[in-house]
């Protein structure tokens, strides 16, 4: 089953929230990412978890903060949002964190941050 | 020059034709290369891995060349079901590391 579940599947929240995105998998896979995707444009990476271990953090500003509990799953902490930042977030988990692994992906979270 | 690089689209096809979307990449040193399908505000989901022998699933064909750092999909006898937009990636470098091309529009219709 190669399934990652993604909770919520819409956030709506203020500038002076404070939420958190969930990703969950039970395929046993050992890395974990995050994604943000703006309407009409491709997925951009924000962060990579590879056994539990932040290896990858592309410069995303600190309002994000990610968590991974355990190895079946990831958390992003969301913390005085702008309006910019609205867009669907996607989990995704792989085997290993090499290049040859596919990705497999949740189905998202919608945010708009008003 | 973007690092991966598709024409957008819209490609409007009818229904039983075969259509070719193109994609190349800029670093040389790429290392892995897919196919991801992405229908409208959903996921991405993988459609094929490409090899530099090239690889066949079905209707769709997946070609790979290194040299002129170009990747293709054929896709045959196409169906309404196919219209989706078809994102090339590459992998780079650092392990895991997926870079998207724009996407590729497919419309196809009756």
């Amino acid at each position: 089953d190669t399934e990652v579940t993604q909770t919520p599947k819409h956030l709506v929240m203020g500038m002076t929230n404070k939420k958190s995105l969930k990703c969950e998998q039970h395929m046993g896979h050992r890395a974990m990412y995050w994604y943000k995707q703006k309407a009409k444009k491709p997925p951009e990476l924000m962060f990579v978890y590879s056994y539990e271990k932040l290896s990858i953090n592309e410069s995303v500003p600190s309002r994000f903060s990610p968590e991974c509990p355990n190895s079946s799953l990831l958390n992003l902490h969301l913390h005085a949002l702008q309006p910019e930042d609205s867009a669907l977030y996607l989990c995704a988990s792989s085997q290993d964190a090499a290049f040859t692994d596919t990705q497999y992906f949740g189905p998202g979270t919608r945010l708009t941050v008003l | 020059r973007k690092e991966v690089e598709q024409d957008p689209g819209p490609f409007n096809v009818p229904e039983g034709a075969t259509v070719a979307f193109n994609c190349t990449y800029s670093n040389s040193a790429s290392q892995s290369f897919f196919w991801y399908r992405q229908d409208c505000r959903k996921e991405p989901k993988l459609l094929m891995s490409v090899y530099s022998s090239g690889n066949e699933d079905g209707r769709f064909t997946a070609q790979l060349n290194r040299a002129s750092q170009y990747i293709s999909l054929l896709i045959r006898d196409s169906k309404l079901s196919d219209s989706a937009t078809y994102l090339c990636v590459v992998a780079t470098g650092t392990a895991s590391k997926l870079t998207f091309g724009t996407g590729t529009r497919l419309q196809v219709t009756l």
